[in-house]
């Protein structure tokens, strides 16, 4: 079955450390995208993908990092620049969003807490 | 800037019932507008599309209505069963050209049996 695949769906960062959440796709999506969710504030974008190796900045892309050499794989790094890295992360792909059936795809999400 | 509004209290309604959820927008004029549907601890799903040039949309016991003058777009839900309850987001392209939804922050829908 196509789809996005996130891994791992917890994890626990130290002060100081970077982290690397991981998203895979099969759907042959050319974009995918990284948004950010904490409670009562809906997603906020990170970073995103139209194609491979080119990426843009979201509205909080402070304090993460990311890499798109493959279309299948759209890994975000949380930096230690992060400052509050405790949140729910989704990663999502799509092919054309206006289209009929063009909505996106998310994955299961991570959940990164702080410890 | 652009800015989506959701309800942010939950929507309690009795099983059978239409639960109606909004969705307003301000400064912008999107070509189409989406709703998902997010059940906690999971990602979204996308429910429907609509376009700005369609009034109304219906998908089996979903109706979606887009009325651009008033800058508003409402989520039917007809006969409501509890498995219909979840939080239902709605998300618009980007007002400033970027090529990414931007989502509202979602109103969670209990319907009681």
């Amino acid at each position: 079955d196509g789809g996005i695949t996130q891994s791992p769906k917890y994890l626990f960062r130290k002060e100081g450390q970077n982290v690397t959440l991981s998203c895979e796709q099969n759907l042959n999506h050319d974009a995918m995208y990284w948004y950010r969710q904490d409670p009562g504030q809906g997603l906020r974008l990170i970073y995103y993908s139209q194609i491979v190796n080119d990426f843009q900045k979201g509205d909080i892309a402070e304090g993460y990092s990311v890499s798109r050499e493959k279309k299948e794989s759209f890994p975000l790094t949380v930096t230690s620049a992060q400052k509050n890295p405790t949140a729910f992360y989704l990663c999502a792909s799509s092919t054309n969003p206006g289209q009929e059936n063009g909505g996106y795809t998310f994955g299961s999400g991570t959940r990164l807490t702080v410890v | 800037s652009q800015k989506i509004e959701q309800n942010s209290e939950a929507l309690n309604i009795q099983e059978g019932k239409t639960a109606t959820l909004t969705c307003n927008y301000t400064n912008y004029s999107p070509a189409y507008l989406q709703w998902y549907r997010q059940d906690p601890g999971r990602g979204p799903v996308f429910l429907l599309l609509i376009r700005e040039n369609e009034k109304e949309k219906r998908k089996e016991r979903l109706k979606v209505t887009f009325d651009t003058t008033l800058k508003q777009s409402l989520f039917h839900i007809t006969a409501s069963q509890p498995a219909d309850s979840a939080t239902y987001l709605c998300a618009l392209p980007d007002h400033t050209g970027r090529r990414a939804l931007t989502f509202g922050s979602g109103t969670r829908l209990q319907v009681q049996p």
